[in-house]
């Protein structure tokens, strides 16, 4: 079956921009979280969804937004963006409702300059 | 093999060798653990998990360790490949929060 999907791979905005991430999780699969990857903080949990609802969010501030839609494909949104926000920016969707079973998508790399 | 007690960013072997990779994690509450593999270009795949009742955890080639009373978690891998090089992170969940991933371990085998 098909895996989890990222789109777009690479991208790359200006700052002040705002940046718009679409993942589409394995078919079935209801939970969607979303993390933050770069080479310095690591991998940063930003938020998780299930059933279109935000279940849990990380540490990120109010730039960083995310949905669910009820075909479970889930978007996140960065506005005015920064420097600091260039990271690879992971996916991962699991049938179970959170933590357990995830599986990533490849991400989207997004360079801000 | 190679091991090593405290992590280590880069763990470097020889193909044939058995790597022990090890992971501290931070919260004693944590009741699900993972170990995952990313290789570059990927996103992190899933090797072996283990639950918080149990000590221990084999898979293929791949044996997980858990010590609660320390809180570490390591995974070793038998007869490592060239193919197994790759960053290796463990990840902690509680039930009904986020995982939260340790710092990677690049692992480099050399043939």
């Amino acid at each position: 079956k098909a895996g989890v999907t990222q789109t777009p791979r690479y991208l790359i905005k200006t700052r002040g921009q705002q940046v718009t991430l679409s993942c589409s999780p394995i078919s079935g699969h209801r939970s969607v979280s979303w993390y933050q990857q770069t080479p310095g903080q690591g991998l940063q949990f930003l938020f998780e969804y299930f059933s279109e609802t935000q279940r849990n969010k990380g540490n990120f501030p109010g730039r960083f937004s995310g949905r669910q839609f009820s075909n479970s494909r889930s978007e996140m949104n960065v506005s005015t963006l920064e420097l600091g926000d260039s990271a690879l920016y992971l996916c991962a969707s699991s049938s179970a409702r959170t933590g357990v079973g995830y599986t990533f998508g490849s991400g989207t790399r997004l360079t801000v300059v | 093999g190679e091991s090593v007690g405290l992590h280590l960013p880069t763990l470097s072997v020889q193909e044939g060798d058995n790597s022990i990779i090890n992971c501290a994690y931070s919260n004693s509450a944590s009741d699900y653990f993972i170990w995952y593999k990313q290789e570059s270009g990927k996103g992190p795949q899933f090797i072996i998990d283990i639950r918080s009742n149990m000590d221990k955890r084999q898979g293929q080639r791949v044996t997980v360790l858990l010590n609660k009373t320390v809180k570490h978690l390591s995974l070793q891998i038998a007869a490592t490949q060239p193919g197994d090089s790759a960053v290796y992170f463990c990840a902690e969940t509680q039930a009904g929060t986020a995982l939260i991933f340790g710092k990677g371990t690049t692992l480099s085998v050399s043939s």
